[in-house]
């Protein structure tokens, strides 16, 4: 599995767009991007996930460049209860690795 | 729906025993993982399953030994605790959908504390 990059840590404030970057340089062909995040010392909760195009859900967007080495996670208004641990994972199967993640704190 | 359940949630052993964190899914799914956490840091994975009777190393293998002989267990036993191996150990499972990539599905965690 290839590895990613991501902030150690992120600020936003409260109602605005929270996008939280992820570099993924050498990532295969058949890999998909997912984001997961871990609030507090919960287990970490799958948020969205794409191979190529853009994707949207109810809780984030997440966008990929072109040629696939980059990808941001948009929370478009963030809570408080967006504040958590952000993981940028790259797979397609098997050995799933996942880092250290960006932690991002939502400001009143 | 139970999903994915682990036990013990909660655990205090001593240096030098042997201790077994059970996981157990509901879903059929074909993989299963063994992840731990140390405190301030992120997911470091230990040992994982593709399916029954198939496992394999991850990042952080050493003193852990895993096996699965059956689809929905994937105990993960420490045969000597020492206590760097405090930490919360979290199963995951996933199933691999064609042109869909593997959602992984975790537990609530385990936590271990080695005295």
């Amino acid at each position: 599995d290839a590895k990613t990059t991501q902030p150690t840590s992120m600020d936003c404030a409260e109602g605005r767009a929270a996008n939280l970057p992820c570099n993924h340089s050498t990532i295969s062909g058949n890999e998909y991007v997912y984001w997961y995040r871990q609030i507090h010392s919960q287990g970490p909760q799958y948020i969205i996930h794409g191979l190529k195009n853009n994707e949207t859900n109810e809780m984030a967007s997440l966008i990929i460049t072109e040629d696939r080495k980059s990808s941001t996670l948009i929370l478009p208004h963030a809570t408080l209860r967006d504040t958590a641990v952000y993981y940028c994972i790259v797979t397609n199967a098997g050995k799933s690795t996942f880092g250290d993640g960006t932690t991002l704190t939502v400001k009143p | 729906d139970a999903g994915i359940t682990q036990s013990p949630r909660y655990k205090i052993t001593e240096t030098g025993r042997q201790v077994t964190l059970m996981c157990h899914q509901t879903w059929s799914h074909s993989y299963m993982f063994w992840y731990r956490q140390d405190l301030g840091h992120g997911l470091r994975l230990i040992y994982y399953s593709a399916a029954a009777d198939i496992t394999d190393k991850g990042e952080v293998p050493d003193g852990y030994v895993v096996s699965r002989s059956k689809t929905e267990n994937f105990p993960l036993t420490l045969e000597s605790a020492t206590r760097s191996q405090t930490s919360v150990y979290f199963c995951a499972s996933s199933i691999l959908l064609p042109n869909s990539g593997n959602t992984i599905y975790f537990g609530e965690g385990s936590w271990l504390t080695v005295v």
